[in-house]
């Protein structure tokens, strides 16, 4: 069984300052993971991903993530927010034996606001 | 087309109507998923077809769901007798054979009101 665990509901940063979304998963085997955004009224967008090759992600408008398996995070960040950054975040996780390995299984979320 | 595709964009339906929800995903992706995204509940898994293979739908809640997709590529799915717990807004992915190595594509999903 695998899951995911985003610490924070909710997280409010000043722009330009740095932005840290945590997350955390749980897996069995090695998993591919994840992390989507969703503007409001707006369907998901893959923001970036982990698959087993290098273990620092970059992707997206600046984001990018660090896997560490010792700690089994996946924690999201980027250098500056902007405002178009405001948004929900989901860190998901996918991969593993059996049937569901392919399911993707989504935390549950963290709304990030960015103060002017 | 580019992305994936779903329709209508909203639907708003009286409790005990029948609802269809169709997904057209992207051009040559065999894997697609259903996910229904709720008030407070997160992102549930609903059924997931790939290629010719029997579909899973062990995410399905009830027997009052139901799913199909044609010719390997457009899916539909059915809610019968819609209570107002079905209300939420139903998204689409589809994605490559090896989908988690490469992530999946989500439609902008169908919000659907049950009154």
């Amino acid at each position: 069984a695998q899951s995911v665990t985003q610490l924070d509901s909710h997280v409010s940063v000043s722009e330009g300052t740095p932005v840290l979304l945590r997350c955390n998963y749980s897996s069995s085997y090695s998993p591919s993971l994840f992390w989507y955004v969703q503007h409001p009224n707006k369907g998901l967008q893959l923001l970036l991903k982990y698959t087993s090759a290098a273990t620092l992600v970059k992707g997206i408008n600046g984001f990018e993530a660090e896997f560490k398996k010792s700690e089994t995070s996946f924690h999201l960040t980027k250098p500056s927010a902007h405002m178009s950054d405001a948004a929900e975040y989901f860190c998901v996780v996918s991969g593993g034996s059996g049937a569901g390995s392919y399911q993707l299984t989504f935390g549950k979320g963290t709304k990030l606001s960015v103060i002017p | 087309g580019a992305g994936v595709s779903q329709s209508p964009s909203n639907k708003v339906t009286e409790k005990g109507k029948d609802v269809e929800l169709r997904c057209d995903p992207i051009s040559g992706h065999t894997a697609l998923y259903w996910y229904r995204q709720s008030l407070g509940q997160g992102l549930e898994f609903l059924i997931y077809f790939q290629g010719n293979s029997a579909p899973d739908k062990s995410g399905l809640p009830s027997d009052r769901f139901s799913a199909e997709r044609t010719g390997g590529s457009v899916s539909t799915l059915t809610i019968q007798r819609t209570q107002q717990e079905d209300s939420a807004v139903y998204l689409c992915a589809s994605g490559r054979p090896s989908g988690q190595n490469y992530g999946y594509t989500f439609g902008s999903g169908t919000r659907l009101t049950v009154v």
